[in-house]
């Protein structure tokens, strides 16, 4: 069994400021980990995965995440953000390699201030 | 196509009412997925179809849902006498195959309401 936990289902963030998006996770063997982004009237789409090695995860539009075992978090971050970062995010979990059975979070709506 | 296309987009129904949901993924995905995204909530997946294989249908909540896949062309999620907890967005995805390597391309969804 597994399951997701998205702390904070809305985040504003001022232009510039630092992203963090958290995201905590259970799972019963060693997890791959997702995050996707939605913006407004699209489909998802894959920001970044974790499945092993790095813990240290590289996504698109500069965004990335840490695989933090002892604390079961998979947590983005982006340095300085966008306006056009302003989208809902959804962290995932899969315990097979089968990404589209995996679990997913209610997801985090980030606002984005000028 | 260049990506997943959904239709409609959106669809209106009374309770009671039978709905198909219409996904088209990109050519060459032989793998397919059928999510349903409640309001404020994440993704719940519900059908997987992988080629010729049988589908694995662990997801599906009830019997009124249902779904078919012609090889690897065209699906259908079908629900069945609907009832108003039915009232979600539904979101098809498809990838080059099930292994976590393959990225999923989801569609834009359908987004159903019963009143």
């Amino acid at each position: 069994a597994q399951s997701v936990t998205q702390l904070g289902s809305h985040v504003s963030v001022s232009e510039g400021a630092l992203v963090l998006l958290r995201c905590n996770y259970s799972s019963s063997v060693p997890p791959y980990l997702f995050w996707y982004v939605q913006y407004p009237n699209q489909g998802l789409q894959l920001l970044l995965k974790y499945t092993t090695g790095a813990t240290l995860v590289k996504g698109i539009n500069g965004f990335e995440a840490e695989f933090k075992k002892s604390e079961t978090s998979f947590h983005l971050t982006k340095p300085s953000a966008h306006m056009s970062d302003a989208a809902e995010y959804f962290c995932a979990v899969s315990d097979s390699t089968n990404a589209g059975k995996s679990t997913f979070g209610d997801g985090t709506t980030l606002t984005v201030k000028p | 196509g260049a990506g997943v296309s959904q239709s409609p987009s959106n669809k209106v129904t009374e309770k009671g009412k039978d709905v198909e949901l219409r996904c088209d993924p990109i050519s060459g995905h032989t793998a397919l997925y059928w999510y349903r995204q409640r309001l404020g909530q994440g993704l719940e997946f519900l059908i997987y179809f992988q080629g010729n294989s049988a589908p694995d249908k662990s997801g599906l909540p009830s019997d009124r849902f249902s779904a078919e896949r012609t090889g690897e062309s065209v699906s259908t999620l079908t629900i069945q006498r609907t009832q108003q907890e039915d009232s979600a967005v539904y979101l098809c995805a498809s990838s080059l195959s099930q292994v976590w390597a393959n990225v999923l391309t989801f569609g834009a969804g359908s987004r159903l309401t019963v009143l």
